[in-house]
């Protein structure tokens, strides 16, 4: 069974630019979500979503953003890229929200650089 | 809302001997407990979660966990270690019965030496 897929693993980017980040969750999972990963601040949410609907999100200004297509694949955009948005980008996929034990699987992340 | 305190940044550690990583949350409701390990340039791969049940849970590795609710704490602890346990270890907590946002701590290295 394969596991969450992020692509691209590694990209650089140029202040001002935008970016779109692609998560493939394990096949049958429905929730997926987004985290960010910096020496900084550590590992923060950013949202989830689950049927196409985001159920969930965190403190992060509007040019995060994020969609799910309806084979649960998801998508995270960050716009006007600034310095202090480079980071660790993960994603992560559970069978299905509202029931917190179920384990929640990371993909292996997107390392985004902004310079 | 909940927090997750790990107050050990680094742990450095001779092979093959025990170690523990500790783990206090702040939460007002019931939660669930997780923790999980970094490998150097790689995600995040669950070492073992308390849901309910038995206080004290086996993960992967060796390595297990205790949940103790009047200490609020999860520490992560390991008999032997060994050099491929090198990591970071983060410990992470979910309101019971919610959908996935979790709450992480920030970290701690686990150093092991020959």
């Amino acid at each position: 069974k394969a596991g969450v897929t992020q692509t691209p693993r590694y990209l650089i980017k140029t202040r001002g630019q935008q970016v779109t980040l692609s998560c493939s969750p394990i096949s049958g999972h429905r929730s997926v979500s987004w985290y960010q990963q910096t020496p900084g601040q550590g590992l923060q949410f950013l949202f989830e979503y689950f049927s196409e609907t985001q159920r969930n999100k965190g403190n992060f200004p509007g040019r995060f953003s994020g969609r799910q297509f309806s084979n649960s694949r998801s998508e995270m955009n960050v716009s006007t890229l600034e310095l202090g948005d480079s980071a660790l980008y993960l994603c992560a996929s559970s069978p299905q929200v509202g029931v917190g034990g179920n384990t929640i699987y990371f993909g292996e992340g997107s390392w985004l650089t902004v310079v | 809302a909940q927090s997750v305190t790990q107050l050990d940044s680094q742990v450095p550690v001779f092979e093959e001997a025990p170690v523990e990583l500790r783990c206090n949350y702040s939460s007002s409701v019931s939660v669930y407990l997780f923790w999980y390990v970094q490998y150097p340039n790689q995600g995040l791969q669950l070492l073992l979660k308390y849901l309910s049940g038995s206080t004290l849970v086996k993960g992967i590795n060796g390595f297990e966990a205790e949940f103790n609710k009047s200490q609020t704490s999860f520490h992560l602890r390991k008999p032997s270690v060994h050099i491929s346990d090198t990591a970071e270890y983060f410990c992470a907590v979910i309101p019971a019965g919610t959908a996935s946002k979790l709450t992480f701590g920030t970290g701690t290295r686990l150093q092991v030496t020959l």
